[in-house]
């Protein structure tokens, strides 16, 4: 089965700072879905890639998904307090199995 | 439009009982999934229903069971709860249609569930 490795596990950061948060996956991608969590909250959608070296840019994040589709990047420009939450990466590895695996999780804390 | 939603926000039940969650897509959706959110395990796939049909299932017992109605919306049920099922259960809902290429998954707020 396919599973998600996010790094780092969580992530301090000063405001104003840029950051990467990095999700590494043990089979090739067929699509890769950004989310951000808010503590005990549903998530919210952020972006998809689907294509090798595919890049998304929405307000101040950016994700990148590698040409070889196993690896994407998360990067947040000049981060916020707003941006603070829990990013979660979750990928369809193909099939015909329909459903999502997530990985763990990257708690950022944005310091003002 | 609205979004996904999910009822009832919060729930306490005892060990041994059964609980009914609920969740509505967004309209014109016809894809919905559920996940079960714990600190230790992260969020892991339960079921996910096309046009009432179940097409997966995650490696849960078989307490946790699910349904689709011909509106698309869709409740999730588990019987007999153990102290380990407290949890966040998240509902998603997509338009993807009949194959398998995934469009965005929408999720909502969640039901959390304390079994005591």
């Amino acid at each position: 089965s396919q599973e998600l490795e996010q790094s780092p596990q969580s992530l301090i950061v000063q405001e104003g700072k840029n950051l990467t948060i990095n999700c590494t996956s043990s089979k090739t991608l067929y699509g890769l879905y950004w989310y951000k969590q808010k503590y005990g909250e549903g998530l919210i959608f952020l972006m998809m890639l689907q294509k090798g070296g595919e890049e998304k840019s929405h307000e101040k994040i950016t994700a990148k998904l590698d040409e070889k589709k196993q690896q994407s990047s998360l990067h947040i420009t000049a981060s916020q307090p707003s941006h603070a939450g829990i990013y979660l990466c979750g990928a369809d590895s193909g099939g015909s199995n329909y459903k999502l695996t997530f990985g763990k999780g990257t708690l950022l804390t944005v310091n003002p | 439009k609205a979004g996904v939603t999910q009822t009832p926000r919060y729930l306490i039940k005892t060990r041994g009982q059964q609980v009914t969650l609920s969740c509505s897509p967004i309209s014109g959706h016809r894809s919905v999934s559920w996940y079960q959110q714990t600190p230790g395990q992260g969020l892991q796939f339960l079921f996910e229903y096309f046009s009432e049909t179940q097409r997966n299932k995650g490696n849960f017992p078989g307490r946790f069971s699910g349904r689709q109605f011909s509106n698309s919306r869709s409740e999730m049920n588990v019987s007999t709860l153990e102290l380990g099922d407290s949890a966040l259960y998240l509902c998603a809902s997509s338009s993807t249609s009949g194959t398998r290429i995934y469009n965005e998954q929408f999720f909502g707020p969640g039901t959390r569930l304390t079994v005591l």
